[in-house]
């Protein structure tokens, strides 16, 4: 596709249920991150990939949340058990060169994840 | 060490200029700016590189100060689609973890 994709667009969770999003990166991008964005906030990092390497997770919020893109491309965030701190809006971005500073970032439209 | 915008909310008449700035403790390796309107993913304006090399919207410039601990951004002749909230981004000297800054709101009125 011409564009960074997420799905589902919206997602309403029970606490404690576990919830996969999904992000397709615009083809050929090697780098990609993930971000949440609570309501009236910036985008916080979440993890960053290199093709398959996840080379960084240090913003991941606890051991409930898990990333994977396991052949370069299409990413997964996983989240376990979830809490209602977890609802926000998650943000994936691809950009095409190893260096996260030398390139823009395309976002994709983002996934609203409610948890009741 | 997230970067801190300034101002925090700026009101300008279409066709006035504006200046945001973003600070850091540190020294910027690089900076992104990005605009993010209401409900929408942000959207790439430009690249400010360390040796003060520019990659992007043709109205929008930015700079560094003299020690690279502050970036400034300089939006010329606003239009109502300027509107939105600017954040600056950069990333954690020594990591792969990107921050955005703290955002500036900006709105343009006619």
């Amino acid at each position: 596709g011409a564009g960074v994709s997420q799905s589902p667009r919206y997602k309403v969770a029970k606490r404690g249920q576990d919830v996969a999003l999904r992000c397709d990166p615009i083809s050929g991008h090697v780098s990609l991150f993930w971000y949440q964005q609570a309501l009236g906030q910036g985008p916080e990092f979440l993890t960053y990939f290199q093709n398959e390497a996840q080379l960084d997770k240090s913003g991941l919020p606890s051991d409930r949340f898990f990333a994977e893109r396991p052949e370069g491309s299409v990413s997964t965030l996983k989240i376990q058990r979830t809490q209602q701190e977890d609802s926000a809006v998650y943000l994936c971005a691809s950009s095409l060169g190893a260096d996260p500073l030398g390139n823009e970032q395309f976002f994709g439209p983002g996934t609203r994840l409610t948890v009741l | 060490q997230q970067p801190v915008q300034s101002p925090q909310a700026v009101i300008l008449r279409e066709g006035e200029d504006a200046v945001i700035n973003c600070s850091s403790s540190k020294a910027l390796y690089s900076v992104h700016w990005y605009r993010q309107k209401h409900g929408e993913a942000p959207v790439f304006l430009m690249i400010l590189l360390k040796g003060g090399e520019q990659k992007g919207h043709e109205k929008i410039s930015a700079s560094f100060n003299e020690k690279k601990q502050q970036s400034s951004l300089y939006l010329t002749a606003s239009q109502l689609s300027y509107s939105g909230t600017y954040f600056c981004g950069t990333e954690a000297t020594g990591t792969y973890k990107y921050i955005f800054g703290t955002g500036t709101r900006l709105k343009v009125l006619a």
